[in-house]
């Protein structure tokens, strides 16, 4: 149980265009979702907390109208990476608490964006 | 400012060894400290996970030891296996935030 999946697993895109990473709740309903970015061989950085039904709420320094997080249902989550450039290039992941539980998180496989 | 320190950054034993790992935390709202597990390429599993009720918590080869007073717990692999290479995050949240504060990492390397 717990799983949360991510699509794509890997996407390679030109510097300008916009790119969509969703983020699913398999078995579980989750009424928040993480983000977050990684970079190599370092931790992870959240950078935001997007809620089912209302606006994400963003760590300080992540850039909202670059980042757009749709939370439309209570197993879906999207970010959106608009007009990407090559400093964007990273490991992105998303997370998921069920509902009731909410100190655990379950992350999802993760999406490895390349910006040329 | 760093709220979960982890220590060592880098760690190399040997099949069959113990692999500690250490995280030192200074706020004390925190009540939830997970584990978790990552592999190249892949994302982060929840591996074990302990609350400040309990000193110490454990699931097959892997234990949390934790001293509240000390503001400190640590992950203990027994038995280390080549398939438990990987880099390991330790966490901490606190009730009524959601969010996880995490730990900088830990390279592990069980050499067989």
């Amino acid at each position: 149980g717990a799983v949360v999946s991510q699509h794509p697993s890997r996407v390679i895109c030109k510097s300008g265009t916009s790119v969509k990473i969703e983020c699913r709740s398999l078995d579980f309903q989750a009424t928040t979702m993480f983000w977050y970015r990684q970079f190599p061989k370092q931790s992870l950085m959240l950078m935001a907390t997007s809620n089912e039904g209302s606006k994400a709420t963003y760590e300080q320094g992540v850039e909202k109208d670059k980042f757009l997080i749709n939370h439309a249902s209570l197993t879906l989550s999207t970010l959106t990476v608009t007009s990407a450039h090559p400093e964007d290039s990273s490991f992105y992941i998303c997370s998921a608490h069920p509902r009731g539980r909410t100190e655990t998180q379950y992350f999802g496989p993760g999406t490895r964006l390349l910006v040329l | 400012q760093q709220q979960v320190k982890q220590s060592p950054q880098s760690l190399i034993v040997q099949k069959g060894g113990i692999s500690i790992i250490n995280c030192a935390y200074e706020n004390t709202a925190f009540d939830y400290f997970p584990w978790y597990q990552q592999f190249p390429g892949k994302g982060p599993a929840l591996l074990i996970a302990i609350r400040p009720d309990v000193s110490e918590k454990k699931e097959g080869r892997f234990t949390i030891s934790f001293n509240k007073s000390a503001k400190q717990f640590s992950l203990h692999i027994m038995d280390s296996q080549p398939g438990d290479s990987a880099t390991y995050f330790c966490a901490a949240s606190s009730r009524g935030s959601e969010k996880l504060v995490f730990g900088k990492g830990t390279k592990l390397t069980v050499n067989p």
